[in-house]
C-alpha cells in the first residue's frame, strides 16, 4: 500500500510559466514533508520542507503547500526555468514519532520546462 | 564542504554472492540511513544508523545488513544476491538522527546481478 503517491508521472511545462507538482498521502501520523529534485546518475537534492503546523513554506522561485484535512501537498515552481526539468519526489515521515522509519517517498514526477 | 560520497559507483555481481557498499558522510553528519531505489518500488528506507547504532530497518529481508563506524562512514552489505537486488543504493547523510533533519543524498551505487 503506497502511503505516498505522486499520481503524475510526468509533467510538461512552459519556460516562464508555474509548475505545480502534487502529492497526496494516507498516514495520518506523517507530520513532515519534503521535496527532492533529482536529475539522471545523481542521488536526490533537497529543495524544501514544511512541518505539519504550517501551511505554506517558501523560499525563493519554490512553495510548498500543505492541505493537512487533504493529505495533500503540492510544490510550485514559479518562473520555471529550464534546469527545472529533472524527477520531483515527494517525501514524509514521522518526526514527531522519532522519524525513525525513515522518509518514505513517492514515485517521483519528471518534470519538463519547454522553451 | 564536501558532500556524501559513495563507493563503487558501479558495481556488477552474480547471484549468490554478497557484496559491501561505502558511504561517506557530509562532515559533522552523524545519522546514515540507506535507500533501495527501483523502477518497480520507487525509494524505499533500508535502515539508518547513528553512533553506531541501527535506529530502525525498513522491510527487507535479514540478508541485508550494515554498520556504522566511530568516524560515522558507514557500510551496507548484501549477502546472497538475488537478480531482484539490482537497484540504485542511495545512502543520505543528516545532523541528527530521524528525519526531522533534511537529509543529504550521495550519487549512488548501481548494483547490477546478473
Amino acid at each position: 500500500d503506497q502511503q505516498v503517491k505522486q499520481n503524475s508521472p510526468s509533467l510538461s511545462v512552459q519556460e516562464g510559466r508555474i509548475s505545480i507538482l502534487n502529492c497526496d498521502y494516507t498516514n495520518s501520523m506523517f507530520d513532515y514533508f519534503l521535496w527532492y529534485k533529482k536529475y539522471p546518475a545523481e542521488g536526490p537534492t533537497f529543495l524544501i520542507s514544511i512541518s505539519s503546523i504550517k501551511d505554506k513554506n517558501e523560499d525563493g522561485r519554490f512553495t510548498v503547500f500543505l492541505n493537512k484535512s487533504a493529505k495533500h501537498l503540492s510544490l510550485h515552481i514559479v518562473p520555471s526555468q529550464p534546469g527545472d526539468s529533472a524527477v520531483y519526489f515527494c517525501a514524509a515521515s514521522s518526526y514527531s514519532g522519532g522519524g525513525a522509519d525513515g522518509l518514505t517517498f513517492g514515485k517521483g514526477t519528471h518534470l519538463i520546462i519547454q522553451p | 564542504k564536501a558532500g556524501v560520497t559513495q563507493t563503487p559507483r558501479y558495481l556488477i555481481k552474480t547471484r549468490g554472492q554478497q557484496v559491501t557498499l561505502s558511504c561517506s558522510p557530509i562532515s559533522g553528519h552523524r545519522s546514515v540511513s540507506w535507500y533501495q531505489q527501483t523502477p518497480g518500488q520507487g525509494l524505499q528506507f533500508l535502515f539508518e544508523y547513528f553512533s553506531e547504532t541501527q535506529r530502525n530497518k525498513g522491510n527487507f529481508p535479514g540478508r541485508f545488513s550494515g554498520r556504522q563506524f566511530s568516524n560515522s562512514r558507514s557500510e551496507m552489505n548484501v549477502s546472497t544476491l538475488e537478480l531482484g537486488d539490482s537497484a540504485l543504493y542511495l545512502c543520505a547523510s543528516s545532523l541528527e538522527a530521524g528525519t526531522g533533519y533534511e537529509q543529504y543524498f550521495g550519487p549512488g551505487t548501481r548494483l547490477t546481478v546478473t
